[in-house]
C-alpha cells in the first residue's frame, strides 16, 4: 500500500531533550516536506526536500533540522525542543515539484502530536 | 506573494443541506488551487485541484469547486451534506513557474447536524 509513515504518533518530552520524528514513504517520491499544524494557523511549512541531499527552509524552520540521505526517508530533528514547538506535525511527499509534474498532489502521513513540557 | 483566506473557522449544516466553504486567494500569477480534507486523527487527503483547465472542478465524495478569477475565489460546495463529511477542510494555493510551495489556509471545520 502506498503510504507516508510517521513515527511516533504521540510524543511527550521535556525542554532541551533532543528528539527525532521519522518519516518514510514507499512511493519513490522525489519531494518531501514537513509541516506543523496549529489551531487557527493552518499548516506551515518547516523544511522541504526536492531530492536526496537537497533540502531547504520553509516558512518556520527555526529550531528544526532535517536530512535527506535516502530518497524514502526525511527525518525531522529537534536538537533542543522548547514548549513553543508543541504542535501537530505532518510529513508529506509528492512525485515531484518541478514544472512538468507541478500539480502532483501531496500525500500526507497521519501526523505526530508532540508535547514539550 | 501568494496567500489564502478561508472565511469561517467553523461551518455547521444540517444533514442533506448545501455545503459551502469559502476560499479566497491572492496570487501574482495564475495559481494552482487545491482543497484538502482532514478527518480526525488522520493526515490530509486531496479532494480536488484546479490547474487551469476547466473552471468547475469535480472532486471525490461529491464535492466540487469553481475557480472565479474575477473574484479570486475557489469555493468548495456539495449539494447535500452527509454525516461522514464532518471534517476539517483546507484550501491551498501554489503559483506556477517553479514554485515549490503550497500555502495553506487556516482551515474550516465542517460540522454536520443530524
Amino acid at each position: 500500500e502506498a503510504q507516508v509513515t510517521q513515527n511516533p504518533r504521540y510524543l511527550i518530552t521535556v525542554t532541551g531533550k533532543k528528539l527525532t520524528v521519522t518519516c518514510s514513504q514507499n512511493m519513490n517520491h522525489e519531494y518531501m516536506s514537513w509541516y506543523r499544524q496549529d489551531p487557527g494557523l493552518g499548516l506551515r511549512q518547516i523544511y522541504y526536500s526536492m531530492n536526496v541531499e537537497v533540502t531547504d527552509k520553509g516558512d518556520v524552520p527555526e529550531g528544526y533540522k532535517v536530512s535527506r540521505k535516502e530518497k524514502r526517508n526525511f527525518p525531522l530533528i529537534l536538537e533542543s525542543p522548547s514548549p513553543n514547538q508543541t504542535s501537530l506535525y505532518f510529513c508529506a511527499s509528492s512525485l515531484s515539484r518541478t514544472d512538468s509534474s507541478y500539480n502532483s498532489p501531496l500525500h500526507f502521513g497521519n501526523g505526530t502530536r508532540l508535547t514539550v513540557t | 506573494a501568494q496567500s489564502v483566506t478561508q472565511l469561517g473557522s467553523h461551518v455547521s449544516v444540517s444533514e442533506g443541506a448545501l455545503v459551502l466553504l469559502r476560499c479566497n486567494y491572492s496570487s501574482s500569477v495564475p495559481p494552482y488551487l487545491f482543497w484538502y480534507v482532514q478527518y480526525p486523527n488522520q493526515g490530509l487527503q486531496l479532494l480536488l485541484k484546479y490547474t487551469s483547465a476547466a473552471t468547475l472542478v469535480k472532486g471525490i465524495n461529491g464535492f466540487e469547486a469553481e475557480f472565479k478569477k474575477s473574484e479570486t475565489s475557489f469555493h468548495l460546495t456539495k449539494p447535500s451534506a452527509h454525516m461522514s463529511d464532518a471534517a476539517e477542510y483546507f484550501c491551498a494555493v501554489s503559483e506556477g513557474d517553479s514554485s515549490y510551495k503550497l500555502i495553506f489556509g487556516s482551515g474550516t471545520r465542517l460540522l454536520v447536524r443530524p
